[in-house]
């Protein structure tokens, strides 16, 4: 059971790149949620999917568009990268369909530099 | 406004010493809170959450409706302990947690 598994784990981009982050899971949740993490400003969610077939805003979704693949798949994608998207992100997922969310779980993590 | 706030960025203390995170919240109606941790090199992780009442690695919150307050305690910190804790809110309604900034524990030998 490999839980929530994100590619890449580093990744450099020259500003204007584009690239996708990849994320899946094996534990037959229904929600997925993209993160990314920045010193003293704790989690800010991009995108969500309450389930498959529907995607959602978060707080910051400015530049980035994402893709609900199947169940399993939950993609994030960068179409022109700026500095100010320099950051870790993590993908978590959860098996609460509607409603308020229990435990969340997370990737490990994918450290993106854009210079 | 839906908010977290943990005030301490930053907290350390000696091994032995007693540990308190602090973490309050906003929220109009009754929610559920969790503590996360993310350890060295690895993923966040629940750590715990109010419903459950349990004690995970000597760790306890209690939910203070009053005071809307959910601070973590530990009597006596481990060098283990050390790590970045995360208070989060669920409501009623939403698909979402709310999150804190974070405090980063170092406990110290």
């Amino acid at each position: 059971n490999a839980g929530v598994t994100q590619t890449p784990k580093f990744q450099v981009l020259k500003t204007g790149q584009s690239m996708t982050l990849q994320c899946a899971q094996d534990m037959n949740h229904n929600s997925m949620y993209w993160y990314r993490q920045d010193p003293g400003m704790g989690l800010r969610l991009i995108y969500y999917s309450a389930s498959e077939g529907t995607t959602d805003k978060g707080e910051v979704p400015n530049g980035y568009n994402v893709s609900r693949l199947n169940k399993r798949e939950f993609s994030l994608r960068l179409e022109s990268a700026a500095p100010s998207q320099t950051s870790v992100y993590f993908c978590a997922s959860t098996w609460e369909g509607q409603g308020p969310i229990g435990e969340l779980f997370f990737g490990e993590g994918s450290r993106l530099t854009v210079l | 406004a839906q908010r977290v706030t943990q005030p301490e960025k930053l907290l350390s203390v000696f091994k032995g010493a007693p540990v308190e995170l602090k973490c309050n919240y906003s929220y109009s109606g009754s929610p559920e809170l969790f503590w996360y941790v993310q350890y060295s090199r690895q993923r966040l992780q629940l750590l715990l959450r109010h419903i459950s009442r349990e004690s995970i690695k000597g760790f306890t919150a209690d939910l203070n409706k009053g005071e809307t307050s959910f601070h973590l305690k530990k009597p006596f910190a481990q060098e283990e302990d050390s790590a970045m804790y995360y208070c989060a809110l669920s409501g009623k309604s939403n698909y979402q947690l709310i999150w804190g900034a974070g405090t980063k524990l170092i406990i110290k030998p």
